[in-house]
């Protein structure tokens, strides 16, 4: 079965760095596309991003470009997310979401969910 | 962007009854040369992640109960739930991807009265 396991809680301090990862099963990684939405505490879900990964290539929403980073290992199946120069406002619950449908079909909404990283940023 | 407006903000609805949540784009999500509305539905129960219970608008996932339905096309969806369980109990988010960036709904929350 598809499952998608995301790296434990962070607590980092503002100014650090976060690296988030999403590993991914029981699937062809390569066909589908992986996003990935935040949910501050208490709020609803805010889409991030997401990478082709036939071709490594990642699409940023505005808000979410300079310090956010979305890369891949096909090698181990792997997303990830990074985060650098971490702010207080990043706080909250990272899910990467995987596509439900196949790449390339213009299509983007998300059938299989990793469990959420959070990542607290406090001094 | 387009915008996803929720109604309500919650509802409590006793349990065997039905639920109805609003969803309203600020713009239409209806792709006409294949007539698909290009919007889902979420499920979110406390301390888990969300769960994809409805796409193109009407299409049920898999594994989902027919209790939950989608209905609705262009810039107005609604997302009904005929009986409502004590499992139902939940945050309720639509999706549009029609176009980048994708944009959710702020969500709705169903409670038991």
């Amino acid at each position: 079965q598809v499952q998608l396991v995301q790296s434990g809680s962070e607590l980092k301090k503002p100014g650090a760095s976060v690296k988030v990862s999403c590993k991914a099963s029981g699937y062809t990684f390569t066909n589908y596309a992986m996003a990935w939405v935040r949910q501050a505490p208490g709020q609803g879900l805010e889409w991030m991003g997401w990478i082709n990964t036939n071709t490594g290539n990642p699409t940023y929403a505005q808000g979410f470009t300079g310090r956010f980073v979305i890369s891949l290992d096909t090698s181990v199946s792997t997303t990830y997310l990074q985060i650098s120069s971490l702010k207080a406002e990043d706080t909250g619950v990272y899910y990467c979401a995987g596509d439900r449908e196949p790449v390339g079909s213009g299509s983007y909404f998300f059938g299989y969910w990793g469990q959420g990283t959070l990542v607290t940023v406090s001094s | 962007d387009i915008v996803m407006t929720q109604s309500p903000d919650s509802l409590a609805v006793s349990l065997g009854e039905r639920a109805t949540i609003n969803c309203k784009s600020s713009q239409s999500v209806l792709y006409r040369s294949n007539n698909k509305n290009y919007l889902a539905w979420y499920q979110q129960r406390p301390g888990q992640p969300p769960k994809l219970l409805i796409y193109w608008a009407s299409t049920r996932e898999s594994g989902v109960p027919d209790r939950f339905s989608g209905s609705g096309s262009g810039t107005d969806f609604t997302l009904t739930i005929s009986s409502l369980q004590a499992e139902d109990v939940a945050v309720y988010y639509c999706q549009q991807y029609y176009s980048p960036p994708l944009t959710f709904g702020g969500g709705t929350k169903v409670e038991i009265k």
